[in-house]
């Protein structure tokens, strides 16, 4: 069963653009939101991340939108570059004990010069 | 580079074989995570240790095992394997055990089971 659901699949934008990946998770409980970035031949990295109080947090040029009536977040990548180009997945996790980090299955983000 | 160190890079085996994988935290992290990336399963956690001791457990199959040494480098022994598992092998690390810590990835092993 998967608890976190997160599209699109993979992603294409041109330079400067906005691309959008989202995420909805179905386990009331999760109340910490990471997203990570992964390149080829390397491990995932820790982007960004998010608590239920606030239904936005910005670092730099990404966001991530949060909407925890609908349980779903987003991350949006503003003045997207080619260095972007990267796997992105979004996770949750419960902030209590022992907690595992869910992940989506990625969004593979071409971002094209 | 994360600091999490993870031996060897690649693994080329039979099936029906057993392997096992090596993974070093960064200095002063406790918790140690497995987790198997493949195409079709996307990212998931097998295992966690804190300070020695299991404490989490998720996906893992009967056939695969995992301990944490008092030196905090962990292991994860595969064994009877199959083609399915052929897959990356992630050891991630963190400095706490309860609640949420932030987890370094290492650079992975590539398993090949032939």
């Amino acid at each position: 069963q998967q608890q976190v659901k997160q599209s699109p699949q993979s992603l294409i934008v041109q330079k400067g653009g906005i691309p959008i990946i989202n995420c909805a998770y179905e386990n009331t409980a999760f109340d910490y939101f990471p997203w990570y970035q992964q390149f080829p031949g390397k491990g995932p990295a820790l982007l960004i991340a998010i608590r239920p109080d606030v239904s936005e947090k910005k670092e730099g040029r990404f966001t991530i939108s949060f909407n925890k009536s609908a349980k779903q977040f987003s991350l949006h990548i503003m003045d997207s570059q080619p260095g972007d180009s990267a796997t992105y997945f979004c996770a949750a996790s419960i902030n209590s004990g022992y907690s595992t980090l869910t992940f989506g299955k990625g969004t593979m983000l071409l971002v094209s010069p | 580079d994360s600091g999490v160190t993870q031996t060897p890079k690649h693994l080329i085996t039979a099936t029906g074989q057993r392997v096992t994988l090596r993974c070093s935290p960064r200095s002063g992290d406790l918790s140690v995570y497995w987790y198997q990336q493949s195409l079709d399963q996307g990212l998931q956690f097998l295992i966690q240790y804190y300070n020695g001791e299991e404490r989490a457990k998720g996906n893992i199959l009967e056939r695969f095992s995992a301990q944490q040494f008092p030196d905090l480098h962990s292991e994860l022994n595969l064994s009877s394997l199959e083609l399915g598992d052929s897959a990356l092998y992630f050891c991630a690390s963190s400095v706490g055990g309860q609640g949420v810590y932030e987890q370094y990835f290492g650079p992975g092993t590539r398993l090949t089971v032939t």
